[in-house]
């Protein structure tokens, strides 16, 4: 079974720009979330949806906005880059969401640079 | 809000020592709690877990972590460490009033052949 699915690997933008990262989780599963990894903070959680709705959302601006599609694909949106959102955004699929306790399985995140 | 200490920044140790990471949360209710474990170059992936029963659990190569409901703790530990534990060590707690899953600050675990 494929793992979860995130791209690009890495992105360089510059302030004030918007970027689309992409997530495909584990086949069967119906739960995305979203961290934010930064050295020293840890996995900040950003959101997550479940069955195309948001079942809960972490402390980021409104700039930091996601998505869910019918085939259980997510898309998180940020707008209006910052210096500091350079990080590695994870994504993790589970099969139901994690409010029930369901484990998250893990891509390998996406790099975000912003100059 | 609920938050997770991991007090252990950087953890080295020589190989055959024995292990114990130390994770706390802020306060009680009803919990679950999970180590993951990133080795080097790969994703993040779950090492075990606790719901309810046995507070002590056993995880995959031979972890295991031991709840303490009084102290609000649920350390990681591993008789004898190999080179290959070397990785990075995350606590989460899912809070069931939240309902949210929070992340320790992680612990970067080397180990010295």
């Amino acid at each position: 079974k494929a793992g979860v699915t995130q791209t690009p690997r890495y992105l360089i933008k510059t302030r004030g720009q918007q970027v689309t990262l992409s997530c495909s989780p584990i086949s069967g599963h119906r739960s995305v979330s979203w961290y934010q990894q930064t050295p020293g903070q840890g996995l900040q959680f950003l959101f997550e949806y479940f069955s195309e709705t948001q079942r809960n959302k972490g402390n980021f601006p409104g700039r930091f906005s996601g998505r869910q599609f019918s085939n259980s694909r997510s898309e998180m949106n940020v707008s209006t880059l910052e210096l500091g959102d350079s990080a590695l955004y994870l994504c993790a699929s589970s099969l139901a969401w994690t409010g029930l306790g369901s484990p998250l399985h893990f891509g390998n995140g996406t790099r975000l640079t912003v100059t | 809000a609920q938050s997770v200490s991991q007090h252990n920044h950087h953890v080295i140790l020589s190989e055959a020592a024995s292990l114990e990471l130390g994770c706390n949360y802020s306060y009680g209710g009803t919990v679950n709690l999970f180590w993951y474990v990133q080795y080097p170059g790969q994703h993040l992936q779950l090492l075990l877990k606790y719901f309810s029963g046995d507070p002590l659990v056993k995880g995959i190569k031979g972890f295991e972590a031991e709840f303490i409901k009084s102290k609000f703790s649920f350390n990681l530990r591993k008789p004898s460490v190999q080179w290959s534990d070397t990785a990075e060590y995350f606590c989460a707690v899912l809070d069931f009033g939240n309902e949210k899953l929070t992340f320790g600050t992680g612990t970067r675990l080397t180990i010295i052949p």
